[in-house]
């Protein structure tokens, strides 16, 4: 069963704490990303990474950080220097885009700051 | 230049009418027009996508129609049903780029 899966479904952080979500993919994509939704906001790029061993920041990236070390992996570490994270985290793959087809979207993580 | 703009921002339809969403956006680079389907609490699912060398894709009950020279595309739901009752965002790349601009999205209602 092809899809990417994010965990946990829920997390909850204690302010100062650094926290991790994980992502995973077997669709075979190159690509990942991230995303933060927030209400009324639409999606907002955190991070994303074309290739293994590499990836760019998004559009709000400050106080975030990512790692891509294997193809299906790209997991996504909320900093304790981030200043309003609670939010939902979404998680996305895609093939190149000048192949067509467009992103495919995980379950998201919903994260709240105690 | 990045911007994409979706309108209206919540829509309210009775069942069996028919669901207009509207995306403008500046870029002229753009040339792929996705539309994403989410249910509270989901991710987004893709939904249907069109380039511009056609001025409508149809599939199902949901068709694009896109306007090059205004710079301007639509999704249209016939046949509304309640199960159709979720946010929608129309998003917009160009080339190789990897990024996806996205609009803020359109709440549906579908009464029955």
């Amino acid at each position: 069963d092809g899809g990417i899966t994010q965990s946990p479904k829920y997390l909850f952080r204690k302010e100062g704490q650094n926290v991790t979500l994980s992502c995973e993919q077997n669709l075979n994509h190159d690509a990942m990303y991230w995303y933060r939704q927030d209400p009324g906001q639409g999606l907002r790029l955190i991070y994303y990474s074309q290739i293994v061993n590499d990836f760019q920041k998004g559009d709000i990236a400050e106080g975030y950080s990512v790692s891509r070390e294997k193809k299906e992996s790209f997991p996504l570490t909320v900093t304790s220097a981030q200043k309003n994270p609670t939010a939902f985290y979404l998680c996305a793959s895609s093939i190149p885009p000048q192949q067509g087809s467009g992103q495919f979207f995980g379950p998201g993580t919903r994260l709240t700051v105690l | 230049q990045q911007q994409v703009k979706q309108s209206p921002q919540s829509l309210i339809v009775q069942k069996g009418g028919i669901s207009i969403i509207n995306c403008a956006y500046e870029n002229t680079a753009f040339d792929y027009f996705p539309w994403y389907q989410q249910f509270p609490g989901k991710g987004p699912a893709l939904l249907i996508a069109i380039r511009p060398d056609v001025s409508e894709k149809k599939e199902g009950r949901f068709t694009i129609s896109f306007n090059k020279s205004a710079k301007q595309f639509s999704l249209h739901i016939m046949d509304s049903q309640p199960g159709d009752s979720a946010t929608y965002f129309c998003a917009a790349s160009s080339g190789s780029n990897y990024k996806l601009t996205f609009g803020k999205g359109t709440l549906l209602t579908v009464n029955p």
